[in-house]
């Protein structure tokens, strides 16, 4: 069964300082994967996505991610942080073939910004 | 492209009343997809539609809940009987292709069960 672990529950880093959200997945083969950010009150908006191409993936906002397939990882990265990325980050996974198509989630990191 | 809508945004309810959510997809998108997720988790899939037909649904979803997408365009998610362990916000999203699968979401409904 598919299953996605995010370590820690909140991570909290100064402006300006870098960014460092981990995910690691388990499943038989390499999946689809994810990285969706949620504002308070808010659904989801898809950061970025990892589709079996290039294993550095650039989203939206200035984040990217790095699928490691000897770690089982996919770490959401960004170099500078800025206030406006304090929101809750979530990392899915999807199993590409076969007949089911739901994304399973991790619990979610909450990202808070330091002035 | 207006994106997933979803009504309400906000619904409370007492325990033991019948309450039912509403999720407009991305028009030309076939598959849509029902999640909930309760503070502090992750969304947890419920059910999913390719047009009108119901494809998989989680153990998640017990017989008080029932979804349809009658005409393979809104889908509504009925709750009945409601419990104070239903209170969650309920989150719908909508794809149109297999290949990549990218679910494109809603902004939810919160469903508070006093």
């Amino acid at each position: 069964a598919q299953s996605v672990t995010q370590l820690g529950s909140h991570v909290s880093v100064s402006e300006g300082a870098l960014v460092l959200l981990r995910c690691n997945y388990s499943s038989s083969v390499p999946p689809y994967l994810f990285w969706y950010v949620q504002y308070p009150n808010q659904g989801l908006q898809l950061l970025l996505k990892y589709t079996s191409a290039a294993t550095l993936v650039k989203g939206i906002n200035g984040f990217e991610a790095e699928f490691k397939k000897s770690e089982t990882s996919f770490h959401l990265t960004k170099p500078s942080a800025h206030m406006s990325d304090a929101a809750e980050y979530f990392c899915a996974v999807r199993y590409p073939r076969g007949a089911n198509s739901k994304l399973t989630f991790g619990k979610g990191i909450t990202l808070s910004v330091r002035p | 492209d207006t994106g997933v809508s979803q009504d309400p945004r906000h619904k409370i309810t007492k325990r033991g009343q019948n309450v039912t959510f509403r999720c407009d997809p991305i028009s030309e998108h076939n598959r849509l997809y029902w999640y909930r997720q309760t503070l502090g988790q992750g969304p947890e899939f419920l059910t999913y539609f390719q047009n009108e037909a119901q494809l998989e649904k989680s153990r998640l979803l017990s017989d008080r809940f029932s979804a349809e997408r009658p005409k393979g365009s809104f889908s509504t998610l009925e709750i009945q009987r409601t419990e104070q362990g239903d209170s969650a916000m309920y989150l719908c999203a909508s794809s149109d292709s297999d290949v990549i699968h990218e679910q494109y979401f809603g902004p939810g409904t919160r469903l508070t069960v006093t």
